[in-house]
């Protein structure tokens, strides 16, 4: 696709409910990142994957999240027995990193916006 | 002290005024700076970055960092209520990975027409 692709865009699940976000990368790029924002705040770092390297994961919150990048495309990032300050929009971003001269250019996927009731 | 600091706002100019917003580091080894615009309910967009100390102009935009003072700014001229939106200032600390950005809170901007 043209763009970053997430999904669900709206999921609503309950407390101590598994949890399953999908983010499907601009095709060639190198590198994928997963932030998350709550309300009126910033975007908070959680995993970035760059190539086949291993992931930085020093941003998950807990050891509830995890993520994996799968053939060095599509990720899945997964939140296990969810609490309510789970709730969030989860950004997937993605980045061409062959470029010596980085802009800096993260292209950034609508988000999926978890309720955890 | 949080990595990369900005006041939250909101802040509030009128059309044709001079909007400054700006954002401070703990990282003094940081080099490249960014600047994101988040329209409400829209994902954020790269409209500035600067890697040398100094100004950078882009249009109506101009980036100014200086480094030993960990401080970076960005300046909106002639603004527009179409400039109204929140601004992310985000920084690739030394500590972290390469090409992995820290983000600011944000600061909210509304343009008064």
């Amino acid at each position: 696709g043209a763009g970053v692709s997430q999904s669900p865009s709206n999921k609503v699940t309950e407390k101590g409910k598994d949890v399953e976000l999908r983010c499907d990368p601009i095709s060639g790029h190198t590198a994928l990142y997963w932030y998350r924002q709550s309300l009126g705040q910033g975007l908070e770092f959680l995993i970035y994957f760059q190539g086949n390297s291993a992931p930085d994961k020093s941003g998950l919150p807990s050891d509830r999240f995890s993520a994996e990048r799968t053939g060095g495309s599509v990720s899945t990032l997964t939140i296990q027995r969810t609490q309510q300050e789970d709730s969030a929009v989860y950004l997937c971003a993605s980045s061409s990193t062959r470029d010596t001269y980085w802009t800096g250019e993260l292209f950034f996927g609508e988000g999926s916006r978890l309720t955890v009731l | 002290q949080k990595e990369v600091e900005q006041n939250s706002g909101p802040l509030s100019v009128p059309e044709g005024a001079i909007a400054s917003l700006n954002c401070t580091y703990s990282d003094r080894g940081s080099q490249s700076f960014f600047w994101y615009r988040q329209y409400s309910g829209k994902s954020p967009e790269l409209i500035m970055f600067i890697y040398s100390n100094g100004d950078k102009e882009d249009g109506r935009f101009t980036a100014q960092l200086n480094k030993a003072s960990q401080y970076v700014s960005l300046l909106i001229r002639d603004s527009q209520p179409s400039d109204s939106a929140t601004y992310l200032c985000a920084v690739n600390l030394s500590s972290g990975s390469a090409r992995q950005l820290t983000f600011g809170s944000g600061t909210q901007l509304t343009v008064l027409p």
